[in-house]
């Protein structure tokens, strides 16, 4: 069974900390994809990395692929209320028993102002 | 453009019961993929469904099934249900590539309670 392992599981910060979530995995996965999902909502993708060693930035969000294509980390930059959410993230592998889409348990984040 | 709708939003049902919950997706999608998110288990993949077959089948038991017409929309039955199946229910809809390929777009869920 394929597994993405997601730490911290809880993370509460102070408005205009830093601050890093990892996924992490035994297996190689074809592209990773971050996710964000806010209470009483679907998650939303905000990124899909594909290439090991990868790194993509959106505005304060920056995402990393690890180069062996087994772990991924998304840090943000000067955290604000409007990041709280629990973020997922997914590996694509292909044909598993569990489909072709891996989650990660999550991070919920909460940002204080 | 609308997006993903379930319905309904919240079902309380007891031990034993059946329950059908209903997925439309975005306009043109013709993938929709149903996941179980509990607070144990997270996000599980349940079934894919592309064309009115179901094309990806994860690890759930044969109480668990689906279907889907032929206007995209879809429907989750859960049989003879047990207390561990509360849980939220999401579908999400894609354009149809290889399953997890697409951008699937989520909708809220539907918030399941067995009592």
């Amino acid at each position: 069974t394929q597994l993405l392992e997601q730490s911290p599981q809880f993370l509460s910060i102070q408005e205009g900390e830093n601050l890093t979530v990892y996924c992490n995995s035994s297996s190689v996965f074809s592209s990773l994809q971050w996710y964000r999902q806010e209470p009483g909502e679907g998650p939303v993708l905000l990124v899909t990395v594909v290439t090991g060693g990868e790194v993509k930035k959106l505005k304060r969000l920056t995402f990393q692929f690890g180069d062996a294509r087994k772990d991924s980390s998304l840090h943000i930059t000067a955290a604000q209320p409007g990041d709280t959410g629990l973020y997922l993230c997914a590996g694509l592998n292909y044909g598993g028993s569990q489909g072709n889409l891996i989650f990660g348990k999550g991070t919920k984040l909460s940002v204080k102002p | 453009k609308a997006g993903v709708t379930q319905t309904p939003r919240y079902l309380i049902k007891t031990r034993g019961q059946q329950v059908t919950l209903s997925c439309s997706p975005i306009s043109g999608h013709r993938s929709v993929s149903w996941y179980q998110q509990t607070p144990g288990q997270g996000l599980q993949f349940l079934f894919e469904y592309f064309s009115e077959t179901q094309r990806n089948k994860g690890n759930f038991p044969g109480r668990f099934s689906g279907r889907q017409f032929s206007n995209s929309r879809s429907e989750m039955n859960v049989s003879t249900l047990e207390l561990g199946d509360s849980a939220l229910y999401l579908c999400a809809s894609s354009l149809g590539g290889t399953h997890g390929t697409d951008t699937q777009y989520f909708g809220p869920g539907t918030r399941l309670t067995v009592l």
